[in-house]
Parts: C-alpha cells; sequence; structure tokens
C-alpha cells in the first residue's frame, strides 16, 4: 500500500535554532501534500499544502516565514521550523493524497519539543 | 463550508461493550466520508470510508454507515477492546476540495 515515511518521529531542540522534517513517499508520487499540527487533545490543523515544484500555499494564520515548506521532488517534502520557540513545540503530521483513490495516507507525525 | 462534528469525548468503556461514536457533517454536494484513527504517538491510519449514501463502511468490527437523510456517519463496534484505545476522527472530502476537513476526535479508552 501507499507509505508515507516521515522523520524524525521526536526531536528536541533549544530555541532560536531551526528543526527540518522530513516526509517522503515510499511507493508512489506526491504531488501533493499536506502539513498538520495537532496540539494535546486537539484536532489535526491544516498548516499547509506543498506541492512538487511549485510555492506552498498556507492556511490563513500560519506564518510563511516560521514554517518553510519545500517540495522539490515527487517524493519529498519538507517542513522546517525556523527560530523555533516553546510555543512551536507539537505534534506535526504529513499526509499525501494517494492518486486515483478517495484517500489519504499520513505518515506516523513528528513530536518536537523546544526548550 | 465544510464541517465534520463529533461527540466529545473522552469516551471510557469495559471490554466488550458496545461502541458508538457520533459524527454528523455539513458539506457541499456528496462528500464521500473517513473514520481514521489515531493510536499513542502516531500518525492517522483510515479506518474505514464510505463515498455514496448508504454505504456502509467496515473494518476490523467497525462499522458505519452513510445516512445523507441524516447527514451522518456515527462509528459503531459491537465489542470493543483494550487494543481499541485510540483516537477516533471523522473527516470528509467534498466536490473539488483537495484536502480533509477533520472532527474533532474522539478519545476512546477501553478498560480490561
Amino acid at each position: 500500500g501507499a507509505v508515507v515515511s516521515q522523520h524524525p518521529s521526536r526531536v528536541i531542540c533549544k530555541s532560536g535554532t531551526s528543526v527540518k522534517i522530513e516526509c517522503r513517499s515510499l511507493d508512489f508520487q506526491a504531488t501533493t501534500m499536506f502539513w498538520y499540527r495537532q496540539f494535546p487533545k486537539k484536532s489535526l490543523m491544516l498548516m499547509a499544502t506543498s506541492n512538487e515544484g511549485s510555492k506552498a500555499t498556507y492556511e490563513q494564520g500560519v506564518e510563511k516565514d516560521k514554517f518553510l515548506i519545500n517540495h522539490a521532488s515527487l517524493t519529498l517534502s519538507t517542513l522546517t521550523v525556523t527560530s523555533a520557540h516553546p510555543e512551536d513545540s507539537s505534534f506535526y503530521i504529513c499526509s499525501a493524497r494517494v492518486t486515483g483513490e478517495y484517500g489519504y495516507t499520513f505518515g506516523s507525525g513528528t513530536r518536537l519539543t523546544v526548550v | 463550508g465544510d464541517s465534520v462534528t463529533q461527540m466529545e469525548g473522552p469516551v471510557t468503556l469495559s471490554e466488550e461493550a458496545f461502541l458508538t461514536i457520533n459524527c454528523t457533517y455539513t458539506a457541499t454536494g456528496y462528500p464521500s466520508l473517513f473514520w481514521y484513527v489515531q493510536y499513542p504517538g502516531e500518525g492517522l491510519q483510515l479506518l474505514l470510508k464510505a463515498t455514496k449514501a448508504d454505504d456502509k463502511g467496515s473494518n476490523k468490527g467497525f462499522e458505519a454507515t452513510y445516512r445523507k437523510e441524516t447527514t451522518s456517519f456515527h462509528l459503531e463496534k459491537g465489542s470493543v477492546q483494550v487494543s481499541d484505545s485510540a483516537v477516533y476522527f471523522c473527516a470528509l472530502i467534498s466536490g473539488s476540495a483537495r484536502q480533509l476537513t477533520f472532527g474533532s476526535g474522539t478519545q476512546l479508552t477501553v478498560l480490561p
């Protein structure tokens, strides 16, 4: 089946540093990937839609310069949290729509803790 | 716009109890409906789906029927197990939308 591999699963970083999260589609090509943020005991908030070879589309209220998204190939999308602060601590999940099916596959998530 | 409303949790049940998690939606046109499950510390996994009215999605003992007349997609399981403890999300996609719209999630805890 369609698998999205997300790394790292957990990361702890210091305030002011940047963190990169990767999502790779392992057995299919993902022209579009979605990045979500999940707060404790809350639903998923769509942050941005990542399109291969073009600029990402950000949801209202999401800072483009803070959450940099790159989708340079059909199998890799990255989210970089720049100048991270404790309030950026969260669970980040990527997702890709599987071509030809009414379904989406999700990465296993990244727990980011900024100290 | 599209929206999904789920019953608020948390829900705590004893093993072998009957489970219902309510989900209703508003959407343009005829959406496809999904239930996703999230185990602790993990991403989401598709549990079941239904793409048209009166369809029943089923998987691992869970079932949900697409009810157009009540705009609902309630999740049910006849006998829950401890391993079913997770967060369950109802979701939809409609029309030309490219991303899922999620409900708020329902935390289920099953006690032995």
